[in-house]
């Protein structure tokens, strides 16, 4: 099994609900990633866990929150936001962590926020 | 800090003609770079990367790139296109001295056209 799962795939929200996005893989990896994408731009790094510890927070509102539960999942808690932040959503893991990992990427849950 | 730049917005080839996606890098200390590809609806899928060693790295899909340390470029490389290969192409970079140390740092990105 060499896939990252994403779901939903789609999310749309108001904003004042509470929704979680999922992400899930089962090749052993230690790293796992959340990245933001807007249309037509470069996946931006939000968070980092490695060995179920948040090693890298990129300075994200705290209307985003993210949550690692076990080793396979990693979940983002989405709480009061804000239409800009409507976007593709991306999960990845690697190995490990470290700078000649490379990263396996879900298909990512697209966020629109109403 | 570490970047890549991707120069061109997007590059049109004829299937069956070779294709070369640019890249260039700025980095302090030894490069570790890399290609990923991201089609329509879809999460990014590595390609390849360059650690160290031979400066022509081969890849997925019939992939490669070659490393330029004197020109500071990696550029994407194939022989013979196929209409399949039309997608997003992004280089990147792991940031190794900033703030999100291992963080990759990407390109903006240049999508491939393969017209039959």
């Amino acid at each position: 099994d060499t896939e990252v799962t994403q779901t939903p795939k789609h999310l749309v929200m108001g904003m004042t609900n509470k929704k979680s996005l999922k992400c899930e893989q089962h090749m052993g990896h230690r790293a796992m990633y959340w990245y933001k994408q807007k249309a037509k731009k470069p996946p931006e790094l939000m968070f980092v866990y490695s060995y179920e510890k948040l090693s890298i927070n990129e300075s994200v509102p705290s209307r985003f929150s993210p949550e690692c539960p076990n080793s396979s999942l990693l979940n983002l808690h989405l709480h009061a936001l804000q239409p800009e932040d409507s976007a593709l959503y991306l999960c990845a893991s690697s190995q490990d962590w470290g700078p000649n990992e490379k990263l396996f990427f879900g298909s990512g849950t697209q966020l629109s926020v109403l | 800090a570490q970047s890549v730049a991707q120069p061109e917005d997007q590059v049109n080839v004829a299937e069956g003609n070779p294709l070369t996606v640019k890249c260039t890098y700025s980095v302090s200390g030894n490069p570790y770079l890399f290609w990923y590809v991201q089609y329509p609806n879809r999460g990014l899928q590595f390609l390849l990367k360059y650690i160290t060693g031979d400066n022509l790295v081969k890849g997925s899909y019939g992939f490669e790139a070659e490393f330029n340390k004197s020109q500071t470029s990696f550029h994407l490389k194939k022989p013979s296109a196929l209409v399949s290969d039309s997608a997003l192409y992004f280089c990147a970079v792991r940031d190794l001295y900033g703030g999100s140390q291992g963080n990759l740092i990407f390109g903006k990105g240049t999508k491939l056209s393969v017209k039959p």
